[in-house]
């Protein structure tokens, strides 16, 4: 079985500052998948960023890019120039798909709130 | 109506009741899911539907009954449930089921129901 676990429950940043939530992970699979997603009050689940176990390159989109440390299974994401929208809450969620059934577990998430 | 909706908000129910929870999307969307929230819980994906045919069974027990009559409604079925099956049951569209797995679509979640089982 994998798991996913956030050891920050809440996590606060000022405005244009950069912020790092953790995430660490278990998995006895050798291939699998990495992501964030941002949950804003609206509820909506956005898919922030996506990290394939096998490459070593850490992934970026924009302000957001992730520390992967596949040695140590884990996963930071580092939001640069914090903007009040990226307000919300952050789920870390791993992946593994074996022959076409595939598994996804999040961790219990981080709520992130912008200090303007 | 727009997005996506669940009924009812707040259920309490017996280990021994038969209910059922509702989810209607309105966004034209043809992928549909069930998610458990528990407290201080990892967010569990147990069901996915596509086109209304379920895709993606994550090991739930057999107390939890999914059904897709149609690509705007899924229910949850609930049998015979235990006390630490309560928890907030939140329901999602998405124009793909790749959406959990995909950065190139987004799931719209609904407010979800609050479940008590006494």
């Amino acid at each position: 079985a994998q798991t996913v676990t956030q050891s920050q429950p809440e996590m606060s940043v000022q405005e244009a500052e950069t912020v790092t939530l953790s995430c660490t992970y278990d998995t006895s699979e050798s291939d699998y998948y990495l992501f964030w997603y941002k949950q804003p009050p609206s509820r909506q689940m956005i898919l922030v960023i996506r990290q394939e176990a096998y490459k070593q390159q850490n992934a970026t989109e924009n302000r957001f890019s992730v520390n992967f440390q596949k040695a140590a299974k884990s996963f930071s994401l580092k939001i640069s120039d914090s903007q009040l929208g990226d307000a919300a809450m952050y789920f870390c969620a791993c992946l593994i798909s074996n022959f076409g059934n595939e598994k996804l577990t999040f961790g219990t998430g981080t709520r992130l709130t912008i200090i303007p | 109506e727009t997005g996506v909706t669940q009924t009812p908000r707040h259920l309490v129910m017996g280990m021994t009741n038969k209910k059922s929870l509702k989810c209607e999307q309105h966004l034209g969307h043809n992928a549909m899911y069930w998610y458990k929230q528990s407290a201080k819980k990892p967010l569990e994906l147990m069901f996915v539907y596509s086109l209304e045919e379920r895709v993606e069974n994550n090991s739930v027990p057999s107390r939890f009954s999914p059904e897709c009559p149609n690509s705007s409604h899924l229910f949850l079925h609930l049998h015979t449930l235990q006390p630490e099956d309560s928890a907030l049951y939140l329901c999602a569209s998405s124009s793909s089921y790749r959406a959990p797995f995909d950065s190139s679509y987004e799931q719209y979640f609904g407010p979800g129901t609050r479940l008590t089982v006494t």
